[in-house]
């Protein structure tokens, strides 16, 4: 079965450089999560969307922003990076009862 | 802000039945339960999920009270494989999304 897509994989940035992730969520499903998980923490909630506007914000920065395309694909804007930033990005979709499927993730090194 | 509470970590002894307990005591009424795991660094892994009737798929069973304060997760036969970080997350699902507040989970260590 299709399993949501993210990439790149890993990214190495420099501070204060912008990050580009994108997501491919699974075919017709058309809600989208983005997540923060830091090291040795817990998946934090970032944003999500439903049919392209923007459903929900969470413990998002300012310097990210984020889209949802029209062909519901994904992507996540990382501006003025910090090494805070460094981190685990988990997109996911979900379908009618609200079950999440996470993507592989992508890992962020801030230098 | 996780409305669940869970022990930290579970030991299990691997072909035995590993029952993982979740309290959820504020849930509302429009809130399911979805139980998900974390092996590693990789995505979270969709599990179960249950409104208020015992659930049952290929990977677990979800049983949860009749007042909805509490659930538990079992796997049959746990495995080295079923070694994680398991979530249990109460969320509404509405107006086509939700959105999950991830707790600290329980460490379940399968040993051999």
């Amino acid at each position: 079965a299709a399993g949501v897509i993210q990439s790149p994989r890993h990214l190495i940035k420099e501070k204060r450089e912008t990050a580009t992730l994108k997501c491919y969520p699974i075919p017709r499903h058309d809600t989208v999560y983005w997540y923060q998980q830091g090291p040795g923490q817990d998946p934090q909630f970032l944003i999500s969307f439903y049919e392209k506007m923007q459903s929900d914000k969470g413990s998002i920065p300012d310097r990210f922003s984020a889209q949802q395309f029209s062909d519901y694909h994904s992507e996540l804007n990382m501006s003025s990076l910090e090494l805070g930033d460094s981190a685990l990005y988990f997109c996911a979709s979900s379908e009618e009862q609200g079950q999440q499927f996470f993507g592989p993730g992508t890992r962020l090194t801030v230098l | 802000d996780a409305k669940t509470t869970q022990p930290p970590s579970m030991d299990c002894a691997e072909g035995r039945a590993a029952n993982l307990p979740c309290n959820h005591s504020t849930i509302s009424g429009n809130e399911y339960v979805y139980w998900y795991r974390q092996i590693h660094s990789q995505g979270p892994q969709y599990i179960i999920h249950g409104l208020k009737n015992n659930e049952t798929n290929e990977m677990a069973s979800l049983i949860i009270t009749e007042d909805r304060k509490s659930s538990t997760l079992i796997l049959p036969h746990a495995t080295l494989r079923d070694t994680a970080v398991y979530y249990c997350i109460v969320s509404a699902w509405s107006s086509n999304f939700n959105k999950f507040y991830f707790g600290s989970g329980t460490k379940l260590n399968v040993k051999p």
